[in-house]
């Protein structure tokens, strides 16, 4: 089994759609969660943290399921721009997992 | 907000040849960072942590002779691929955590595409 699974993709939307992706991680030790946004070729940026009481950031909302070890990002009112693979990383000290990342396509 | 340099960006070499890529933090010490491989439509796969003054330390499976990796002041990680063959062909990007950053953020370089003729 993958340290960190998530959703295949590609998820092609149209824009202000609202899309949900889903990530689970095998390490219950796991500290801390994140998504990241990593655009074609490009190295991945940190979109956010994610926090056990859930975390909004304008159209993005975070949730955790530490009991149930699952993570999900919530984008709202897609836009354009916001077409890339999302990454969710789980990490444990220094030790950073990637999932294989959900490609994220939104049309006009 | 803190900056990791990676250079070359990009590089095409011949089969047998090695090639080191730099990893620079522009605006802080890195006391640790990361050097990952991507192959397309992959996640990134950890290939080793570099700690300033002392060794890697490698995944399983990444050899370390192969994977030279130095790390030897605390705005500098080299990586050497030695002796590179088609196979290494992929897409390297370094990161680095930070003294006085948040230990929640890794900062990641623009990665260095590597291809082995």
């Amino acid at each position: 089994r993958k340290e960190v699974e998530q959703d295949p993709g590609p998820f092609n939307v149209p824009e202000g759609a609202t899309v949900a992706f889903n990530c689970t991680y095998s390490n219950s030790a796991s500290q801390s969660f994140f998504w990241y946004r990593q655009d074609c070729r490009k190295e991945p940026k940190l979109l956010m943290s994610v926090y056990s009481s859930g975390n909004e950031d304008g159209r993005f909302t975070a949730q955790l399921n530490r009991a149930s070890q699952y993570i999900s990002l919530l984008i709202r009112d897609s836009k354009l721009s916001d077409s890339a693979t999302y990454l969710c990383v789980v990490r444990n000290n220094n030790d950073m997992r990637f999932g294989a990342g959900t490609r994220l396509t939104v049309k006009p | 907000g803190a900056v990791v340099s990676q250079h070359p960006s990009r590089v095409i070499c011949k089969s047998g040849t090695s090639v080191k890529i730099e990893c620079r933090s522009l605006d802080f010490q890195a006391t640790t960072m990361f050097w990952y491989r991507q192959f397309p439509k992959q996640s990134l796969m950890l290939m080793a942590t570099s700690n300033e003054g002392s060794k890697a330390t490698y995944e399983q499976g990444v050899e370390k002779d192969k994977f030279l990796i130095n790390h030897a002041s605390l705005t500098l990680s080299t990586l050497t691929v030695t002796s590179a063959h088609p196979e290494d062909s992929s897409f390297y990007i370094c990161s680095a955590l930070g003294q006085g950053l948040s230990t929640d953020t890794q900062y990641f370089g623009p990665g260095t595409r590597l291809t082995v003729l």
